[in-house]
């Protein structure tokens, strides 16, 4: 079963817009973790953002801030305020743990590109 | 502070010849990770490290890769006997590996191995 889905393969989106790209994810475990990467055309993979299944307030960092829906298993991630340097791969992760091992599951990403 | 290193940023090798690609974590960070990247599989966990310890190795895609990690630092991903569907970018990352925390896994640059 797949536990990250990222439904939107590509986006579009004019320079100063906001944008928003969907994540949903499935676990039965009450403990985890959800984490967005950027990984630009240079392929290094850039942590973003990370919420706690616990956590009480939607996490935020900068120009990005995370719309976790706990009940419906969506943490969208919302860009504010688009730049040109935001064109990029964005991937939704989970954290689980496996046989005392612990991972990350990606979903398939979303390629983003802003427009002038 | 410095990064996650990895060499060679690009290796290409002919088939049947063994590679190894290294990896340098984060300076403290005790946990170390193997992922790999390719067109057709996305990001894909490979083994997991805990110190010098991998709790378990049924990530790893044949008996051809094997890895290890010595002194609680430097790692190597080694595969044996290469083939063409070897051909990916291997990531490594890092973290704190501290219980109860964000535990965020940064990344390195990458190895991009093509096998001719």
């Amino acid at each position: 079963a797949q536990k990250i889905t990222q439904t939107q393969p590509g986006m579009f989106v004019q320079e100063k817009e906001a944008v928003t790209l969907d994540c949903t994810y499935d676990t039965s475990d009450p403990s985890y973790g959800l984490f967005w990467y950027k990984q630009p055309s240079s392929g290094e993979m850039i942590f973003l953002i990370y919420q706690g299944s616990y956590d009480q307030q939607n996490a935020t960092e900068g120009r990005y801030s995370l719309n976790f829906q706990k009940a419906r298993k969506s943490a969208n991630l919302v860009i504010s305020a688009s730049q040109l340097g935001d064109s990029a791969m964005y991937f939704c992760a989970m954290r689980e743990w496996i046989q005392g091992a612990q991972k990350l599951v990606f979903g398939q990403g979303t390629r983003l590109t802003i427009n002038p | 502070g410095a990064g996650v290193s990895q060499s060679p940023s690009n290796k290409v090798t002919e088939k049947g010849k063994d590679v190894e690609l290294r990896c340098d974590p984060i300076s403290g960070h005790t946990a170390l990770y193997w992922y790999r990247q390719s067109l057709g599989q996305g990001l894909e966990f490979l083994i997991y490290f805990q110190g010098n310890s991998a709790p378990d190795k049924s990530g790893l895609p044949s008996d051809r890769f094997s890895a290890e990690r010595t002194g609680g630092s430097v790692s190597t991903l080694t595969i044996q006997r290469t083939q063409q569907e070897d051909s990916a970018v291997y990531l490594c990352a890092s973290s704190d590996g501290l219980a109860g925390g964000e535990d965020t896994q940064y990344f390195g640059p990458g190895t991009r191995l093509t096998v001719l």
